[in-house]
């Protein structure tokens, strides 16, 4: 029972570079989240997808871009590495029923450093 | 959705009981509360979640007084291995399809049980 899945776990990228990050949950969820966590700081929300086909800008969005592949897959892309986008990367997914604010379900997370 | 305040961090001593409030007076009349759990170098893992009185599990207990507008997590009987940063989430996934979501997690409690 893996969960969610990310890929890769470590990355450095040069600034400039783009770079996708992976996402797969088998727990037949509708909703997808990617956050970003700084050092000694919470977790922003960077962009979701409430359900297949659709995404939505969180609180963080800019530098980013995503994509929907389908229901278990969600990928996050930098277009062009910036050293501010040094980061943690966690993925998430919930089951999204009704009003209930679901228990969301993390990744292992991507440690991303940009020199 | 609503604002949270937590403390930053508590101390405290295996085997005692570790009580964290977290502050939500703006909190709606959908909005549940909710309390993740992370360890460092891993994604938050989910604890508990209520909506009004009293919640338990195997993990925890939730006390959410009769106004809502803070709620507290009670560990009973820590050990070193609930060293971790615990975080107050308030929110219903209604407001997160609607208002583009600004779902963040705050910077949440660093507890850190001592022998």
């Amino acid at each position: 029972n893996a969960g969610v899945t990310q890929t890769p776990k470590f990355q450095v990228l040069k600034t400039g570079q783009s770079m996708t990050l992976q996402c797969a949950q088998d727990m037949n969820h509708n909703s997808m989240y990617w956050y970003r966590q700084d050092p000694g700081m919470g977790l922003r929300l960077i962009y979701y997808s409430a359900s297949e086909g659709t995404t939505d800008k969180g609180e963080v969005p800019n530098g980013y871009n995503v994509s929907r592949l389908n229901k278990r897959e969600f990928s996050l892309r930098l277009e062009s590495a910036a050293p501010s986008q040094t980061s943690v990367y966690f993925c998430a997914s919930s089951e999204d029923r009704g009003v209930i604010n679901q228990p969301q379900h993390f990744g292992d997370g991507t440690r991303l450093s940009i020199l | 959705l609503a604002k949270t305040t937590q403390p930053i961090s508590m101390d405290s001593y295996e085997g005692q009981e570790v009580n964290i409030t977290c502050s939500h007076n703006n909190i709606a009349t959908n909005d549940y509360i909710t309390w993740y759990q992370q360890f460092p170098s891993q994604g938050p893992r989910f604890i508990i979640q209520g909506y009004k009185t009293k919640v338990t599990n195997e993990v925890a207990s939730l006390f959410i007084p009769a106004d809502r507008k803070s709620s507290t997590l009670s560990l009973p009987r820590v050990s070193l291995s609930d060293t971790a940063v615990y975080y107050c989430l308030v929110g219903d996934s209604l407001m997160i399809k609607a208002a583009g979501n600004k779902l963040t997690f705050g910077g949440g409690t660093r507890v850190l049980v001592k022998p």
